[in-house]
């Protein structure tokens, strides 16, 4: 069984480009969740994919967005980058219809973004 | 969600029993009690969950007050690789729900 994995792992970008983050869910997951996790905090709930539809959506502003595929794999977008948003981005997957069990969302390793 | 509150931080010396104490006098009743750990720069790792009854997995036991209303979570054997940032969170067992995390509490593993 594969495991949610992340890339890139590390990112250097400067203020105001656009940025796209992947991740790909553990075998037989259909949900995506992404968080944002600034130094010394706890993960900050982004966004959740399911069925290619966002599903919920925390308290972030529009430029950021993401997609999610057929195939269950996630990305996020985000644009025009502010200095605030470096920080370690999160992915989890989980199964949703299967039960609580199959809610448990189990994260990747992130991707870790600084913004110069 | 409801809210939960966690020790800032914890020490344990290493063989011993780690006991991480959380409170969360507000859950409802469909609301269960999630644990996650994260190790310095990883993503958070899934550790056990449970509803009322206690629940025990090859990592942990997990101990639900009668109430609900506070919960421990135990590391029989605690090892150096243990010291990480522990944290409680409690969601509604419903799909799509996010995970709200708080502080958590720092646990360092002492030899």
């Amino acid at each position: 069984e594969t495991g949610v994995t992340q890339s890139p792992t590390h990112l250097i970008k400067t203020r105001g480009q656009q940025v796209t983050l992947r991740c790909s869910s553990q075998s037989g997951h259909n949900t995506v969740s992404w968080y944002q996790q600034a130094l010394g905090q706890g993960p900050q709930f982004i966004f959740q994919y399911y069925r290619e539809e966002e599903n919920g959506r925390g308290n972030f502003p529009p430029r950021f967005s993401g997609l999610q595929f057929p195939n269950y794999s996630s990305e996020l977008n985000v644009n025009a980058l502010e200095l605030d948003d470096s920080a370690l981005y999160l992915c989890a997957s989980s199964s949703m219809g299967e039960g609580l069990k199959g809610e448990t969302q189990y994260f990747g390793p992130g991707t870790r973004l600084l913004v110069l | 969600d409801a809210k939960t509150t966690q020790p800032t931080s914890m020490d344990c010396a290493e063989g011993r029993a780690a006991n991480l104490p959380c409170n969360h006098s507000t859950i409802s009743g469909n609301e269960y009690v999630y644990w996650y750990r994260q190790i310095h720069s990883q993503g958070p790792q899934y550790i056990i969950h449970g509803l009322k009854n206690n629940e025990t997995n090859e990592m942990a036991s997990l101990i639900i007050t009668e109430d609900r209303k506070s919960s421990t979570l135990i590391l029989p054997h605690a090892t150096l690789r243990d010291t990480a940032v522990y944290y409680c969170i409690v969601r509604v067992g419903l799909y799509g729900n996010k995970l709200v995390f708080g502080a958590g509490t720092i646990l360092r593993v002492k030899s």
